[in-house]
């Protein structure tokens, strides 16, 4: 079992804040990172896959940084709208398709 | 990317009842794979569902509490039996798309009452 850890739990920012929050995993036997973004009702939706130390994706307002020495993913947010209230989970697979989801973040932009 | 409808959105039920929730894919795929989120928790998996085979359960889930059928490469179901509260949580399906991850069902929110 990978433990898989997100914080905070949730958060509430205003519209046009910056946001960012964190996912840590385990830096052994390390596969890679992968994020979701999961509005009510949908799907969750793949936003990044990180496979390498110092990694760096970015899509549209949102970007993604690993440190798999650490054991650390920061997810960032800049000038958040109400559009990106969401949860947002970090999952690592352990090999195989097993993954292990940590519990989330979840983000209300307040407009 | 594979595209997976799932049914029911939601359901309220009452304890001691049962819930089938089903997946149908668009893409013939070789594993589906059945997740659990309770409040607060992080998405666990319960089960894998192989076609022509029985399906492999993760631990704590068993197969009389979570029957799964796996009748073709695009469909599946899962049954919640015998409820309780405890088993109010969101119920996803999901497949893999390789490198990508997963691809997920849109959910069911159970509420037993």
């Amino acid at each position: 079992i990978l433990n898989v850890e997100q914080s905070p739990q949730s958060l509430h920012v205003q519209e046009g804040d910056s946001t960012n929050f964190t996912c840590s995993f385990p830096s052994s036997n390390f596969y890679a990172l992968h994020w979701y973004r999961w509005e009510t009702a949908k799907s969750p939706e793949a936003l990044f896959v990180m496979t390498l130390n110092g990694d760096e994706k970015k899509k549209g307002r949102i970007s993604a940084t690993l440190n798999t020495k650490e054991g650390y993913s920061y997810l960032y947010i800049k000038g958040s709208q109400p559009e990106d209230s969401a949860t947002y989970l970090c999952a690592s697979p352990a090999g195989g398709n097993q993954f292990y989801f940590g519990t989330g973040t979840s983000l209300t932009v307040i407009p | 990317s594979a595209v997976i409808s799932q049914k029911p959105s939601r359901d309220i039920c009452q304890r001691g009842t049962s819930l089938t929730i089903q997946c149908q894919v668009d893409s013939q795929v070789t594993m589906m794979f059945w997740y659990r989120q309770q409040p607060g928790q992080s998405l666990t998996l319960i089960a894998t569902a192989n076609q022509g085979s029985e399906a492999t359960y993760e631990s704590g889930f068993v197969i009389d509490k979570f029957p799964i059928s796996r009748p073709n490469l695009t469909f599946s179901t899962l049954t919640v039996s015998n409820m309780s509260p405890e088993d109010s949580s969101i119920y996803l399906c999901s497949v893999p798309q390789g490198p990508y991850g997963y691809t997920f069902g849109s959910g069911t929110r159970l509420t037993v009452v």
